[in-house]
Order: structure tokens, then C-alpha cells, then sequence
């Protein structure tokens, strides 16, 4: 079962404009995570943001958290061409504590045109 | 440091033959697990293992066999390979308490 649900599927904008991907999870979690995948590649890890946390940085990435809608936002600034990727969020069920597994949503591509 | 590493990139079975898919990592972590990746589905995680000698399974284990002898070493079988076997393969791992994930780069599996 899908914990995380992106939105949208996919994304294509111009190289210097922003770019909002947003996640959609379903029960109460410890960290949201996300990840970025190039084409054929592996998946990276990006940024964890804790349950207990509203808004994280790191360089051009801006994450929210929003744990009473159960909804994060993923906010690429100034974009380049080389941040098109698939880009995934993760969850960890708070319920979850043996496996740690991580759920992962089926992702946002994002496009972006020089 | 090479991380996850992972191998073959690229394997073609036929129905009823098995394999291994191999994966190691170089940076002493506890956790190690295996995910495939569908299209349109995400990533579905297969087995996990929180230390040598222990494994448990995830939400998709049906057709998979893990072991983990050593703490560097987390392999997948496949016992009898069937054509929705065919996907994508990723090792991760991670230190506990940390919560990132490391992957591999990936093995991809035609079962034909």
C-alpha cells in the first residue's frame, strides 16, 4: 500500500522558476523524507523534516510539514536544468518501530527546460 | 567509499530459474532492506534486516529469500523467477537513528 501520494505527477517549467511538489500521507508518522531519482538512476536522499518539525532548509530546498492535514510540500527555488528528476516522498509510520521501512509515494517528475 | 553497491545492473531470466541479486555496503550500517520499483507504483519494500542474522519481511516478500550473515552483505534470491518478478531492484541501508536511506544504483530484472 502507498503511504505517500505526490501531486503533481508530473512537472515542467522553465530553468530560474520555482518549482512546488506536494505529498499527500495517510497515517501518523515519525519523519517525512525526500528523495530524488535521475533517470536510471538510484534514489538520493534529499531532506527529513520530523514530525514535531513545520519547515525545513537546505540550500535551494524549502520541505513543510503539515501533520494535521498529513500533507508536505517540497519547494525547489531558482530552478536549474539539472534538478530534472522523478523526486519521491517517504514516510515512516510512527506505528512502524521495528522495520523502519520507508513508504514511498509513485513520485513527481519534474522537467525542466533550459 | 563505495556505499551500496549492487550487482548485476542488468539480468534477463526465464520463468522457473532462479537467481541471487547481490548487495553490499562499506559503511558498517545496521539496517539493510530491498525495494522494487514498479511503474506508477513506487517503491514496495521486499525484505529488511536490522543486523547480521536477522531478517524479517516487508510488505511485498512472496518469491524472495534474504540472508544476512555479515554486516556488509544483504543478498536477494529469487527461488523461481515468474514474469511479475520483473522490475527494478534497490538495496539501501542505513545507520540507526539516523532515518536516511542509502541506494544502490539499482539491478534490472526482465523475467521473461
Amino acid at each position: 500500500s502507498q503511504q505517500g501520494e505526490e501531486d503533481p505527477q508530473a512537472l515542467s517549467i522553465q530553468e530560474g522558476e520555482n518549482a512546488t511538489m506536494n505529498c499527500s500521507y495517510k497515517t501518523s508518522i515519525n519523519n517525512l523524507q525526500w528523495y530524488r531519482q535521475n533517470s536510471g538512476r538510484g534514489l538520493v536522499h534529499l531532506i527529513l523534516i520530523r514530525s514535531n518539525e513545520r519547515e525545513k532548509h537546505s540550500g535551494r530546498l524549502r520541505v513543510t510539514l503539515d501533520t494535521s492535514k498529513k500533507s508536505s510540500s517540497l519547494l525547489i527555488t531558482a530552478s536549474r536544468a539539472a534538478d530534472t528528476a522523478s523526486y519521491f516522498c517517504a514516510t515512516v509510520n510512527s506505528m512502524d518501530t521495528g522495520r523502519r521501512a520507508l513508504t514511498f509515494g509513485s513520485g513527481t517528475r519534474l522537467q525542466v527546460q533550459p | 567509499n563505495a556505499g551500496v553497491t549492487q550487482t548485476p545492473k542488468f539480468q534477463v531470466l526465464k520463468t522457473g530459474q532462479s537467481m541471487t541479486l547481490q548487495c553490499a555496503q562499506d559503511m558498517n550500517h545496521e539496517y539493510m532492506s530491498w525495494y522494487r520499483q514498479d511503474p506508477g507504483m513506487g517503491l514496495r519494500l521486499i525484505h529488511y534486516s536490522v543486523g547480521a542474522g536477522i531478517t524479517d519481511q516487508g510488505e511485498v516478500p512472496n518469491g524472495y529469500n534474504v540472508s544476512r550473515s555479515t554486516t556488509e552483505d544483504f543478498p536477494l534470491r529469487l527461488l523461481s523467477a515468474a514474469p511479475s518478478q520483473t522490475s527494478v531492484y534497490f538495496c539501501a541501508s542505513s545507520a540507526f537513528g539516523t532515518g536516511e536511506l542509502f541506494f544502490g544504483e539499482g539491478s534490472r530484472l526482465t523475467v521473461l
